[in-house]
């Protein structure tokens, strides 16, 4: 099993729709959590870091459920420019840090 | 937000021969640098992570002969793949992050090495 596992997709939705991912994670020491988003043959920029009480930035909605071991990203009133891959990573602080990138969501936006 | 270049942006090189990429940090002190590789249509695998002045920490399977790191200052860290393989051909992303900001890494622009 994977230590992150995301929903490859891609995901098709209309501009305007809103679209929910999920990501789950094997290790439950794990204690930090972040979205990353990547445009195509571009390096991950950091969409928003993970809080337990969930947290909101603009259009964009992240949520963590450690009893599951899962976080999610909402995206609300979706935008062309949205378009993109989008990475959940997990950090590890166990005996030596260890950063676990997802292999990423695929979000296609149309018109 | 923080700065971090990577040079060269692109190479091309022929089978065998070494490279060397390099990673800065502009306008902060990186205490880690870290170093992944993406395959097409695949997320990024850590390779190693390396701390200033001191040697890095590779990834299980990665081969810390053949990937050579040096992180001798607080703004640079180089990767030089030796003997290097069309397999090797890959995009090398160089990320970066502070001690008082460990949380979070800023990611160089990458470095595709396409080796023939």
């Amino acid at each position: 099993r994977k230590e992150v596992e995301q929903d490859p997709g891609p995901f098709n939705v209309p501009e305007g729709a809103t679209v929910a991912f999920n990501c789950t994670y094997s290790n439950s020491a794990s204690q930090s959590f972040f979205w990353y988003r990547q445009d195509c043959r571009k390096e991950p920029k950091l969409l928003m870091s993970v809080y337990s009480s969930g947290n909101e930035d603009g259009r964009f909605t992240a949520q963590l459920n450690r009893a599951s071991q899962y976080i999610s990203l909402l995206i609300r009133d979706s935008k062309l420019s949205d378009s993109a891959t989008y990475l959940c990573v997990v950090n590890s602080y166990s005996s030596a840090s260890k950063i676990i990138f997802g292999s990423g969501t695929r979000l296609s936006i149309r018109p | 937000g923080a700065v971090v270049s990577q040079h060269p942006s692109w190479v091309i090189c022929k089978s065998g021969t070494s490279v060397k990429i390099e990673c800065r940090s502009l306008d902060f002190q990186a205490t880690t640098m870290f170093w992944y590789r993406q395959f097409p249509k695949q997320s990024l695998m850590l390779m190693a992570t390396s701390n200033e002045g001191s040697k890095a920490t590779y990834e299980q399977g990665v081969e810390k002969d053949k990937f050579l790191i040096n992180h001798a200052s607080l703004t640079l860290s180089t990767l030089t793949v030796t003997s290097a393989h069309p397999e090797d051909s890959s995009f090398y992303i160089c990320s970066a992050s502070s001690s008082e900001a460990y949380n979070e890494q800023f990611f160089g622009p990458g470095t595709r090495l396409t080796v023939l």
